[in-house]
């Protein structure tokens, strides 16, 4: 199988921009998580979608979004970009499993100036 | 809010040494799950530990959950330069929201 895939793998944009992050998970995983890691803060937790509905929330401000479709692919949206928003912005797909065991893509580097 | 506290932050060891990282809460588990993550990859799963003093080895790995489910440990033998990384424990939540929570992680470097 495939594993979890994201695009781009590197970003940079300006302070005020907006961004569409992709990612593709494992063929039959439903869910889709998104993550931001940062040195400072570690991973920290955006949200979880499943069958194209917002499952779960992290404490993120709304700037902060995603949505899910239809063939369980998943996009992520910040708008009006901060500085502090610069971050390895992980995907994770999970096939179901009583533990919530996630698949993790190889991320997206955002750099923000 | 939950946390998970990993310690040590930092590790840096040469091969052949044995070491331990430890993951604390105060909160309770429903499971617990250890991953590692190589620079410019995504963290990947090692092992789940479900049931409260649980151990389970993976080759040199060796994974225990506490007895009260708040806490685990991860020991390492005779650790090799390949064990490079960055090890995150989370916990898994449970319930109606069942996240998981991922610790502060524990970046480990074996010289060789």
């Amino acid at each position: 199988k495939a594993g979890v895939t994201q695009t781009p793998r590197y970003l940079i944009k300006t302070r005020g921009q907006q961004v569409t992050l992709s990612c593709s998970p494992i063929s039959g995983h439903r869910s889709v998580s998104w993550y931001q890691q940062t040195p400072g803060q570690g991973l920290q937790f955006l949200f979880e979608y499943f069958s194209e509905t917002q499952r779960n929330k992290g404490n993120f401000p709304g700037r902060f979004s995603g949505r899910q479709f239809s063939n369980s692919r998943s996009e992520m949206n910040v708008s009006t970009l901060e500085l502090g928003d610069s971050a390895l912005y992980l995907c994770a797909s999970s096939g179901g499993s009583s533990y919530n065991e996630q698949f993790f893509g190889p991320g997206t580097r955002l750099t923000v100036l | 809010t939950q946390l998970l506290e990993q310690s040590p932050q930092f590790l840096s060891i040469q091969e052949g040494e044995n070491l331990t990282v430890y993951c604390n809460s105060s909160s309770v588990f429903s499971s617990l799950q250890w991953y590692r993550q190589e620079p410019g990859e995504g963290p990947v799963l090692l092992v789940t530990v479900v049931t409260g003093g649980e151990v389970k080895k993976l080759k040199r790995l060796t994974f225990q959950f506490g007895d009260a489910r708040k806490d685990s440990s991860l020991h390492i033998t005779a650790a090799q330069p390949g064990d490079t990384g960055l090890y995150l424990c989370a916990g898994q939540t449970g319930g109606a929201t069942n996240k998981l929570i991922f610790g502060t992680g524990t970046l480990l470097a074996v010289q060789p």
